[in-house]
């Protein structure tokens, strides 16, 4: 099955500074990686998603970038806000056996923006 | 409703008690998903329907744990002789369509706690 990793598992910037945050993938077959953030006691809510056909996708602050040869895909935060503190999951969807809607998410991201 | 609606936000079961779990999907939506979440750990897959077709237990732990979804909308996961092990966040999330390669929108979740 798939297995996402993530890195790195906590991180601490200044606020106003950018944040990276680093997953890879290991079934080559998958085909959509969501990004969520959640914060304390709260669900996880979708902030970005990218698939497959697509090497790099914007929102605003928020952008993700994925390398399918590498099966790494990444989050960039720039400009951040103490709003943005909170924990940041990565996910993958794999396309093999038929299963292509069952999410496996990274171990997450702690990020502290400090004002 | 505007969202995916869990009940309940808490729950504190003794060991080998049954608890029912109660998830309310976005109105429409044909894929429901059910997620375990431990501390400090990413939401992990335990189910999967389509409709009132249940296509993927796959994740379910043990034969103590049921889900049913029997009109297609709200469903019930159902963890009987619930053990110490048992305590983690459980999050409801559902889809549009077949949920294939699509964004899944969570609930809350309901917090248990088996003593």
């Amino acid at each position: 099955g798939e297995n996402v990793e993530q890195h790195p598992s906590t991180l601490s910037v200044q606020e106003g500074d950018s944040a990276v945050i680093k997953c890879t993938y290991s079934d080559s077959a998958s085909n959509y990686f969501p990004w969520y953030k959640q914060e304390l006691g709260k669900r996880p809510q979708l902030i970005i998603d990218i698939r497959s056909n697509v090497g790099e996708k914007k929102d605003q602050r928020i952008a993700v970038t994925l390398n399918k040869t590498a099966k790494h895909f990444s989050l960039h935060i720039t400009e951040t806000q103490p709003e943005d503190s909170a924990v940041y999951f990565c996910a993958a969807t794999s396309n093999s056996g038929g299963s292509n809607y069952k999410l496996t998410f990274g171990k997450g991201t702690l990020l502290t923006v400090n004002p | 409703g505007a969202g995916v609606s869990q009940s309940p936000r808490y729950k504190v079961a003794k060991r080998g008690q049954d608890v029912a779990l109660r998830c309310d999907p976005i109105s429409g939506h044909v894929s429901l998903f059910w997620y375990q979440q431990a501390l400090g750990q990413g939401p992990e897959f335990l189910t999967y329907f389509q409709n009132e077709a249940q296509l993927d237990k796959s994740g379910l732990p043990s034969d103590r744990f049921f889900a049913e979804r029997p009109e297609g909308s709200v469903s019930t996961l159902k963890i009987q002789r619930t053990q110490q092990e048992d305590s983690a966040v459980y999050l409801c999330a559902s889809s549009w369509g077949s949920g294939s390669n699509q964004p899944q929108h969570f609930g809350d979740g309901t917090r248990l706690s088996i003593l």
